[in-house]
């Protein structure tokens, strides 16, 4: 009974792929987020959907592309993947601006 | 000047001592602050959320806001072992939670 869960836990791909990450909440939670933890443990949002509609979305790459099927849902489509892209990636939920739960993480690594 | 400023540490400590955590904010428009702790290969965890000036109590912990200050502290007390990890303080801009960078908290027994 995982509140928000990610898949997959690992990524291990070559330069230039195209990738998707998964995320679910089964929180009943309104809004969801992706945030990159670099490898300095520094936390950064990235996008926020609320009820499906794109609310936040930070000076991220257009290679970056986020989708949300439905609320409980935000999926995470990277294209052209570059060394700088290795990090660590969290989905997080929340409803409203109620604090945020997150999943345990995809640990990318670009070769 | 970052939006939120957190000493990385390391921070080690034996157990029993107290533990003061801090962080500072630029930005007046904050309102909501919040603690998470972070264990290795872990998701954050939500520790303490408060809003307004001054202090919240919770078990061993207490969250400490001083909004004329920006600046925010969390206190461990009889700290253990097991509150070895990654803590990080984040508050509200907008929808969006800005992070401190982490403070590494280690407990030695």
């Amino acid at each position: 009974d995982t509140a928000v869960s990610q898949t997959p836990k690992y990524l291990v791909t070559q330069m230039g792929n195209d990738k998707s990450i998964k995320c679910e909440q089964n929180l009943g939670h309104d809004t969801m987020y992706w945030y990159k933890q670099d490898s300095k443990k520094f936390l950064k949002i990235m996008f926020s959907y609320n009820n499906k509609e794109l609310i936040i979305n930070e000076t991220v790459p257009n290679r970056f592309s986020p989708k949300s099927p439905d609320k409980a849902h935000l999926n995470l489509h990277i294209n052209s993947l570059e060394l700088g892209d290795s990090a660590v990636y969290f989905c997080a939920s929340s409803l409203g601006t109620q604090p945020q739960h997150f999943g345990d993480g995809t640990r990318l690594s670009i070769l | 000047q970052k939006e939120v400023e957190q000493d990385p540490g390391p921070l080690s400590v034996p157990e029993g001592a107290i533990v003061s955590l801090n962080c500072t904010y630029s930005n007046s428009a904050f309102q909501y602050f919040m603690w998470y702790r972070q264990y290795s290969r872990k998701g954050p965890e939500l520790l303490m959320y408060t809003y307004s000036s001054g202090n919240k109590e919770d078990g061993r912990f207490t969250a400490q806001v001083d909004k004329s200050s920006k600046y925010i502290s969390l206190f461990i007390r009889d700290s253990q072992p097991s509150d070895s990890a990654t803590y990080l303080c984040a508050m509200f801009r907008g929808t969006a939670l800005i992070f401190g960078k982490g403070t590494t908290l280690s407990v030695s027994s």
